[in-house]
């Protein structure tokens, strides 16, 4: 069965330094990948998904995620964080295994040092 | 569009006892989906809708849990003689279609305690 891992349960950064978020998932079957970050009293909302195509996604607010077949990962980066990025980030994959319901990782907390 | 909506937002209640959440998803989203999130975990799939069709339950879903969907609008979770395992956050999400590149839209939670 697909499993996701977040090792870093908490990540903190100083303001406008570069940041990784990492996630592995362990089913190679052809997958759908997803982040999903949760602002502090809010919902989960989408940052950025892969589904085909080019291996670099990108979301509107300077995140990007790189899909790594041969690592089963789906890292997210930002080359310059702002305390407005201070939230949960969930990575999701989906397939077929899992008749293409989310599986969850467990969360990772990004902390921006002023 | 107002987003997923979902009442109450807290619920405290005493072990043995019956509560029932009710989401509201966005219009016209076919498809609506339960999940439940304790402490230091991501979302676990629990029951999704299409429509008003219930198509498919985690088997983490004990038969103390039932979800409702009349009219393919709102939906209601229900669970029934609550145990302090059940304590946890509910979520829930709705999607335009349901297929497996869309985006799900999630509502606030409802945190459930149980004493």
């Amino acid at each position: 069965a697909q499993s996701v891992t977040q090792l870093d349960s908490q990540v903190p950064v100083f303001e406008e330094a570069p940041v990784e978020l990492r996630c592995n998932y362990s089913s190679s079957v052809s997958v759908y990948l997803f982040w999903y970050v949760q602002y502090p009293n809010q919902g989960l909302q989408l940052l950025l998904k892969y589904l085909s195509g080019s291996t670099l996604v990108e979301s509107i607010n300077g995140f990007e995620a790189e899909f790594n077949k041969s690592q089963t990962s789906f890292h997210l980066r930002k080359p310059s964080v702002h305390i407005s990025d201070t939230a949960e980030y969930f990575c999701a994959v989906s397939d077929l295994n899992s008749n293409y319901q989310l599986i969850w990782g467990a969360g990772t907390k990004l902390i921006i040092k002023p | 569009d107002t987003g997923v909506s979902q009442n109450p937002r807290h619920k405290i209640t005493k072990r043995g006892q019956n509560v029932t959440f009710r989401c509201d998803p966005i219009s016209e989203h076919n498809r609506l989906y339960w999940y439940r999130q304790t402490l230091g975990q991501g979302p676990e799939f629990l029951t999704y809708f299409q429509n008003e069709a219930q198509l498919e339950k985690s088997r983490l879903l004990s038969d103390r849990f039932s979800a409702e969907r009349p009219k393919g609008s709102f939906s209601t979770l229900e669970i029934q003689r609550t145990e302090q395992g059940d304590s946890a956050m509910y979520l829930c999400a709705s999607s335009p279609s349901g297929g497996p590149t869309d985006t799900q839209y999630f509502g606030p939670g409802t945190r459930l305690t149980v004493l």
